[in-house]
């Protein structure tokens, strides 16, 4: 079966790092998608990753590694406004996404 | 408006109500979606309609009936839920690539939707 795994919660500081996993078994493999989305609202795009190695994006960032079906987004000079769920997707080979059940990440003062 | 809406955001009913959500995408795309998304669970893709044709997930119960009357809207029609039906409902929104694969999908805010 296809699998998304991301870690169910993580807790980080004000101003600074964190690093979120995830790691993928899908049926082919066609980019891998972050989304951001705070409580209530709508997923929002962050990042897409097709080829390896780490896309920046401002504070954010995200690595892919398609050999070890591995991908992280990298959060900096973390804000209180950072805290959210965020969702890694695979797109496989019938351009289906399959999603993780996302990270939700607590930035304390 | 812009981006992708959904109405109602809110949405209590009676395991023998009716009702329908709505969506509607003010971005061009020819591809929308239905998710339902359950707390601490990964998205589930509902249904898909894509170049005026839909996708069906085949464990999709029948009490959902989506509809699609152009590609800027689409609907999913409720009727006799079940609690557990209880969760958020995005839609989303997509343009279809050239070879047939989805870029991007873009997301409304949802319907948050109770069942009692």
């Amino acid at each position: 079966g296809q699998n998304i795994d991301q870690p169910t919660e993580m807790t980080a500081t004000e101003g600074a790092i964190v690093q979120i996993n995830c790691t993928y078994q899908t049926s082919g493999f066609n980019g891998l998608f972050w989304y951001q989305q705070h409580a209530g609202e709508a997923p929002t795009f962050l990042s897409y990753n097709v080829l390896d190695g780490l896309e920046e994006k401002g504070r954010f960032s995200s690595f892919l590694s398609r050999s070890k079906g591995y991908s992280y987004l990298l959060l900096k000079e973390l804000q209180m406004k950072d805290s959210a769920s965020y969702l890694c997707a695979v797109r496989d080979s019938n351009y289906q996404l399959i999603w993780g059940a996302g990270t939700k990440l607590i930035i304390k003062p | 408006e812009t981006g992708v809406t959904q109405t109602p955001r809110h949405l209590v009913m009676g395991m023998t109500n009716k009702k329908s959500l709505k969506c509607e995408q003010h971005l061009g795309h020819n591809a929308m979606y239905w998710y339902k998304q359950s707390a601490k669970k990964p998205l589930e893709l509902m249904f898909v309609y894509s170049l005026e044709e839909r996708v069906e997930n085949n464990s999709v119960p029948s009490r959902f009936s989506p509809e699609c009357p152009n590609s800027s809207h689409l609907f999913l029609h409720l009727h006799t839920l079940q609690p557990e039906d209880s969760a958020l409902y995005l839609c989303a929104s997509s343009q279809e690539g050239p070879a047939g694969g989805a870029e991007t999908q873009y997301f409304g805010p949802g319907t948050r939707l109770l069942v009692l």
